[in-house]
């Protein structure tokens, strides 16, 4: 069955960059668009940014000057990039599949905080 | 960017009634190419990730109970919930998927 599982690190410093790992399992990432979302706390859920497997990104203009993302398709991973956070940038973190999202992973909180 | 609005925010549904809420699109998700509309539906209970119910606005996920079905086109949708079960108290979200940057409602918490 497919998979989803985000890594990295849950707590980041101010200004720093916010790595995660998304790792696939059960179908190859070599199709469908694979896609990073967030949700602050007590807080609705907000689409940062997605990539396909050929490598073509799109991001949401909030997040357009901060966000990379990138996949791995021999590691079937894909990852995300978010420089210089701050406190705003406090959030569960989820990695998921396809325009409309069929499959997600169970999301990392994220803490920004010295 | 298109703005997804929802309502209401919160809706409290005795067991066994009908729920229904509205998601309204700030431009249409109809794509004429394909007479599809770019709109999903999402259930989130706390402390899991969302779980999709709907696709295409009225197309429901393998496995979703029967009882959930979405409806409209352009700009305006909506989701019912035909007999409410205990299990359904979550907040549900909209989507569109016409183009990026893809966008959410606000969310619609159900309760019993």
């Amino acid at each position: 069955q497919v998979q989803l599982q985000e890594s990295g690190p849950g707590l980041v410093k101010p200004s720093e960059t916010l790595s995660l790992t998304c790792t696939v399992s059960g179908v190859s990432i070599t199709s469908y668009y694979w896609s990073w979302i967030r949700q602050p706390p007590g807080k609705g859920l907000e689409w940062i940014g997605n990539i396909y497997y050929s490598g073509t990104s799109n991001y949401n203009p909030s997040f357009q000057s901060r966000v990379t993302t990138s996949i791995d398709t021999s590691k079937n991973q894909f990852s995300l990039n978010l420089r210089s956070v701050t406190a705003a940038d406090t959030a569960v973190y989820y990695c998921a599949r396809g325009r409309f999202f069929d499959f997600w992973g169970q999301g990392t909180q994220v803490t920004v905080s010295s | 960017d298109i703005v997804m609005t929802q309502s209401p925010d919160s809706l409290a549904v005795s067991l066994g009634e009908r729920a229904t809420f509205s998601c309204k699109s700030s431009q249409s998700l109809l794509y004429n190419s394909n007479n599809k509309n770019y709109l999903a539906w999402y259930q989130q209970k706390p402390g899991q990730p969302p779980k999709l119910l709907v696709y295409w606005a009225s197309t429901r996920e393998s496995g979703v109970p029967d009882r959930f079905s979405g409806s409209g086109s352009g700009t305006d949708f909506s989701l019912t919930i035909s007999s409410l079960q205990a299990e359904d108290v979550a907040v549900y979200y909209c989507q569109q998927y016409y183009t990026t940057p893809w966008t959410f409602g606000q969310g619609t918490q159900v309760e019993i």
